[in-house]
């Protein structure tokens, strides 16, 4: 597998539902990081944990990281139609100097 | 609000072409970079800029690429003969800090090698 791998790779739901995308790496990390993309569109930056961290809250986001299972995963409590989009998980590794390296991404779709 | 903004949005180019491709990062970051994602695929890594230097550059980044922060607000990707499969949405992106923070992205800049 690769660095940054999310799961599922597709998710939908129906308006209201929480949606919970997981992000699996490999090597030890400072950071993790993710962010939004909009169907071809940026990347919008959602939410940073650090690696002595385990659990980040932000809004209807929260943020879980366990450096033992080197995982993470993203709760999105209450979705809505307009959290429709691409989630990428990204991390800042001990040794990859100024890069961050994305995951494959959760395409996630919310019904109203 | 501040923001990274890139130009064009969308360029389409023959194959063999140079391709020059423009950022404005938020003007108090430090650090910039670029990175690309093909139709479909995870956003890659490309080049990281700081002091008026390459910092890092992936294995991506060869002879056919170079970046330039020709001014004080410019911060450019030059691709010398493109290829095929340059073929890809290309993200600007700025920061304050190194390795603690988030990164600003723009909204891309499209390239269509025909």
């Amino acid at each position: 597998s690769q660095q940054g791998e999310e799961d599922p790779q597709a998710l939908s739901i129906q308006e209201g539902e929480n949606a919970t995308m997981n992000c699996s790496y490999k090597t030890s990390i400072n950071n993790l990081q993710w962010y939004r993309q909009n169907s071809g569109r940026g990347l919008v930056h959602l939410i940073l944990i650090r690696s002595n961290e385990r659990e980040k809250h932000s809004g209807r986001l929260r943020v879980t990281l366990d450096t033992s299972k080197k995982s993470s995963s993203l709760l999105i409590t209450a979705s809505r139609a307009a959290d429709t989009a691409s989630y990428f998980c990204a991390t800042d590794g001990e040794t990859s100097g100024s890069r961050l390296t994305f995951g494959e991404g959760t395409q996630l779709t919310v019904n109203p | 609000e501040p923001e990274v903004t890139q130009t064009p949005s969308h360029q389409v180019t023959q194959m063999g072409q140079e391709v020059i491709l423009r950022c404005v990062p938020i003007s108090n970051h430090l650090y910039f970079y670029w990175y690309r994602q093909i139709l479909g695929q995870k956003v890659e890594f490309l080049v990281s800029f700081y002091n008026n230097e390459i910092s890092e550059k992936s294995e991506i980044f060869d002879d056919q690429f170079s970046v330039e922060r020709p001014d004080g607000s410019n911060f450019t990707l030059k691709i010398r003969s493109t290829k095929l499969e340059d073929s890809a949405m290309y993200f600007c992106a700025s920061s304050l800090e190194r390795n603690t923070g988030e990164l600003f992205f723009g909204e891309g800049s499209r390239l269509t090698v025909l």
